[in-house]
């Protein structure tokens, strides 16, 4: 069955320092792959998505996300992390099948220390 | 950027009593989504909704759920009755288009039932 992880429940970096949250995914088609960010008291924002093309996408604020078939990953990275990047991350996967549903992640919550 | 508005932020109501979830989506967006997400677990689909019919559901969409959008006005999910497992955070999406679009999110409605 179509799954998405992300194993890293907390991940707690310093400010300035580089970031990456880990996502898997279980698809056995061709993926479409995003980022979304929550911050508090605030719906989901997509941070970046991958369409089959170029591995590597860029998406806002300077996050971008590489994409690899052979290990079935879809990790998010930023070089510089910033105290307002304070949020929860979701990797999601959308099925290729006709279908419209998401499929979540269970977030990764990102603290960042001073 | 756009936004999805959702109401209420917060409902607490005895467990078979019906319930009413209201989502104000973006304005020009075409399709509508509720997904649910339980605490410390993953979010999770529900229903996607598209010119006045149910296009997809998941097996969490009980008998009792339905949804609708009479004339344009909040997509609505209903719950009737109400039971305990039904207390959840639901989170309203909405669509331009359809596979593969970028779905933007409300901040959701915490949901308890006792």
């Amino acid at each position: 069955a179509q799954s998405v992880t992300q194993p890293d429940a907390r991940v707690t970096v310093s400010e300035g320092a580089s970031l990456q949250l880990r996502c898997k995914y279980s698809y056995f088609g061709t993926p479409y792959l995003f980022w979304y960010v929550q911050y508090p008291r605030q719906g989901l924002q997509l941070l970046l998505k991958y369409y089959p093309g170029d591995p590597v996408v860029q998406g806002v604020n300077g996050f971008e996300a590489e994409f690899s078939k052979s290990n079935s990953s879809f990790h998010l990275r930023k070089a510089s992390v910033h105290w307002s990047d304070w949020a929860v991350y979701f990797c999601a996967v959308s099925m290729t099948s006709g279908s419209w549903q998401l499929i979540f992640g269970s977030g990764t919550q990102l603290t960042v220390m001073p | 950027g756009p936004k999805v508005l959702q109401i209420p932020s917060h409902q607490i109501i005895d467990m078979g009593q019906m319930v009413t979830l209201n989502c104000d989506p973006v304005s020009n967006h075409l399709y509508f989504y509720w997904y649910k997400q339980i605490l410390g677990q993953q979010m999770e689909f529900l229903v996607n909704f598209y010119n006045g019919k149910v296009m997809e559901k998941s097996k969490l969409f009980k008998d009792q759920f339905s949804v609708e959008r009479p004339d344009g006005s909040y997509f609505t999910l209903k719950i009737q009755p109400t039971a305990l497992e039904d207390s959840a955070v639901y989170f309203c999406a909405s669509s331009l288009v359809d596979i593969y679009a970028e779905q933007f999110f409300g901040p959701g409605t915490r949901l308890t039932v006792l």
